[in-house]
């Protein structure tokens, strides 16, 4: 059973557009989100968590929300550029030990 | 570059083999875990070594182990591997305490024929 859902297997979008990649998740022992970032040939890249306590963290042009209530989870990117393509992992983080348990991704296009 | 290495990049083999996949964590990190991708699947959570010791398992099969050494590094063992264990494995490293975030290596992608 995915502990951690990520609906959406791609998501195309213009250049300078927002980018909204959604996440569920059903554990709610979960006490960190995470977002990953990977490109083909190349191992996923962090980049923005939130701790379980928050519903918004920020940094530069991503933002993530957490909507706990709902189980859920949103990476927002403003604007969208080119270099945005690639696919996007949501993960949780909540075992003692800090294993992390991912989505399957969503692969991000930004058209010029 | 996450500072996370891992040799060997590719990995072409055949069925009933056994390889070894190297990792070196991140100067300062103690924690490292190894996670493998397969065709159309998110990272699988496999192992976790800390400072040396087994802390956490994950799907990991018995045909496989790890290791972490007192260098830190870690070697992941497949054994009697399978068609179905071509994958991507990644490893990566923690940072103590912080907000969970996790520095993964280039991983390495084996092919088993």
């Amino acid at each position: 059973d995915q502990q951690v859902k990520q609906n959406s297997p791609s998501l195309s979008v213009q250049e300078g557009r927002i980018s909204i990649l959604n996440c569920d998740y059903t554990n709610s022992m979960f006490d960190y989100f995470l977002w990953y970032k990977k490109y083909p040939a190349e191992g996923p890249t962090f980049l923005i968590s939130i701790s379980s306590i928050k519903d918004k963290n920020e940094d530069g042009r991503f933002t993530v929300f957490l909507n706990k209530s709902a189980k859920h989870l949103s990476l927002h990117i403003v604007p969208s550029q080119p270099g945005d393509s690639a696919v996007y992992f949501c993960a949780a983080s909540g075992g003692s030990q800090g294993n992390l348990i991912f989505g399957k991704g969503t692969k991000l296009s930004v058209k010029p | 570059d996450s500072g996370v290495t891992q040799t060997p990049k590719h990995l072409i083999t055949a069925t009933g083999q056994r390889v070894t996949l190297r990792c070196s964590p991140r100067s300062g990190d103690l924690s490292v875990y190894w996670y493998q991708q397969s065709l159309d699947q998110g990272l699988q959570f496999l192992i976790q070594y800390y400072n040396g010791e087994e802390r956490a398992k994950g799907n990991i099969l018995e045909r496989f182990s790890a290791q972490q050494f007192p260098d830190l590094h870690s070697e992941l063992n497949l054994s009697s591997l399978e068609l179905g264990d071509s994958a991507l494995y990644f490893c990566a490293s923690r940072l103590a305490g912080g907000t969970g975030e996790q520095f993964f290596g280039p991983g390495t992608r084996l092919t088993v024929l």
